[in-house]
């Protein structure tokens, strides 16, 4: 298994708020991601990562932003959590331009009330 | 717009018989294209791959097709088994991996 370790797995916070979830890896690999799947719709890119302090925005970062100061660490923050931010929240890692899979944590469930 | 589409929601077949999954790309940049398998409570697990420049790629019972015309791929599974049941997302590469909404496949005894 990739050395992919998100925190918390689960947790459950109040509507404005802000939250950040942790994405650790081990596994010195370049690239890193956050997703969040939702039923019907998949996993869909929230923002990622090229490199230490290189980020860019996918499809779904409105209400998000992200922060990677050290290759080991690619940190999530909702400034103000949502209700429409209940979500599976997925980090996932990839060693390089070469290589084509990525490899995924075990996830975090994020409920907003 | 959904660049990656998995048009069917489920899928039930017998053990031992063949499992065949779909999907569709509009973006004729992707260069691989892949499929994983997702555990209810697990991150997604990698199953296989195919570059653009290939038409089929096969590993055991998982062999995944592709049609560059039609931007249609397809994952078989042969024989079935009921330890195949889960989600599974078809996803292109593009400047990060673009998934489709998945299909449940429910393999039964």
């Amino acid at each position: 298994d990739a050395g992919i370790t998100q925190s918390p797995r689960h947790k459950v916070t109040e509507t404005g708020t802000p939250v950040t979830l942790r994405c650790h890896q081990t596994e010195n690999h370049r690239y890193m991601y956050w997703y969040r799947q939702d039923p019907g719709h998949g996993l869909r890119l929230i923002h990622y990562s090229y490199g230490v302090k290189d980020t860019d925005k996918g499809e779904v970062s409105d209400g998000y932003s992200v922060s990677r100061s050290k290759t080991e660490d690619f940190l999530l923050t909702l400034e103000s959590a949502t209700s429409s931010q209940t979500s599976v929240y997925f980090c996932a890692i990839r060693d390089s331009e070469m290589n084509t899979e990525a490899f995924f944590g075990q996830g975090t469930r994020l409920t907003v009330v | 717009d959904q660049q990656v589409k998995q048009n069917s929601p489920s899928l039930s077949v017998q053990e031992g018989r063949i499992s065949i999954l779909n999907c569709d790309y509009t973006n004729s940049m992707f260069d691989y294209f892949l499929w994983y398998k997702k555990y209810p409570a697990e991150g997604p697990t990698f199953l296989i791959s195919i570059s653009s420049i290939k038409d089929k790629n096969e590993d055991g019972r998982f062999t995944v097709f592709l049609n560059k015309s039609a931007k249609h791929l397809s994952l078989h599974i042969v024989p079935s088994q009921p330890g195949d049941s889960a989600v599974y997302f078809c996803a292109a590469r593009g400047y990060a991996l673009n998934f489709g909404k998945g299909t449940s496949l429910l393999v039964t005894p």
